[in-house]
């Protein structure tokens, strides 16, 4: 079965610190990848996605990400934390289906980013 | 701001009873996308709507539907409500039909199912 998986609940980091948020997939075919970050009582906000070329991808507020097609992997990274990065992180994956595609969504990982 | 809305924010309703949540997409978005935030379950992927047609579907039950009307606004109907249908009912819109496209968010319509 096709999925996604964020497999930390919670990440806590010191600002001024790397951050890595995890992301590992399970899909046939090519997924197009996915990062959004929700604030409290906000919609989602896009961060970056991987279609297609450099492995390594940039993105909104000093995030980037890494697709690693051999591990199934799409870890989100920022090489120094901010407070203001606290926040409920998704992944997602798109996926083709015969015809059609669907879109499924990470169980979200809640960044913590200590003063 | 997204530039997307939701009515209405709140929504209490009854076990049984019929709602109706609106959405309007950005300016010049042809692809509405209809997402259920849960405890439980999380962000799941109900509907996608482009231009007035159907395009993709996930894990939408058959107690709702949704439709795009020809301004591009859309709607999603929730009908014989359930306890479990309580959740963060979210609209996102994007240019064109095919996934690839950053999708914008609104704020979300908060369903409550008593």
């Amino acid at each position: 079965a096709q999925s996604v998986a964020q497999p930390e609940d919670q990440v806590n980091v010191a600002e001024g610190n790397p951050l890595t948020v995890k992301c590992t997939y399970s899909v046939s075919g090519n997924p197009y990848l996915f990062w959004y970050v929700q604030y409290p009582n906000r919609g989602l906000q896009f961060l970056l996605k991987y279609i297609t070329g450099d492995n390594l991808v940039k993105g909104s507020y000093g995030f980037e990400a890494e697709f690693n097609k051999s591990q199934t992997s799409f870890h989100l990274k920022k090489p120094s934390a901010l407070v203001s990065d606290s926040a409920l992180y998704f992944c997602a994956v798109r996926f083709l289906l015969p015809g059609t595609y669907k879109y499924i969504f990470g169980t979200g990982t809640r960044l913590k980013v200590l003063a | 701001d997204s530039g997307v809305t939701q009515t209405p924010k709140h929504l209490i309703t009854a076990t049984g009873q019929r709602v109706t949540l609106r959405c309007s997409p950005r300016s010049g978005d042809l692809s509405v996308y209809w997402y259920q935030q849960s405890l439980d379950q999380g962000l799941q992927f109900l509907i996608q709507y482009y231009n007035g047609e159907e395009r993709a579907k996930g894990n939408i039950l058959e107690r709702f539907s949704a439709q795009q009307f020809p301004d591009l606004h859309s709607e999603l109907n929730l009908s014989s409500l359930e306890l479990g249908d309580s959740a963060l009912y979210f609209c996102a819109s994007s240019v064109l039909a095919g996934g690839v496209n950053e999708q914008f968010f609104g704020p979300g319509t908060r369903l409550t199912v008593l």
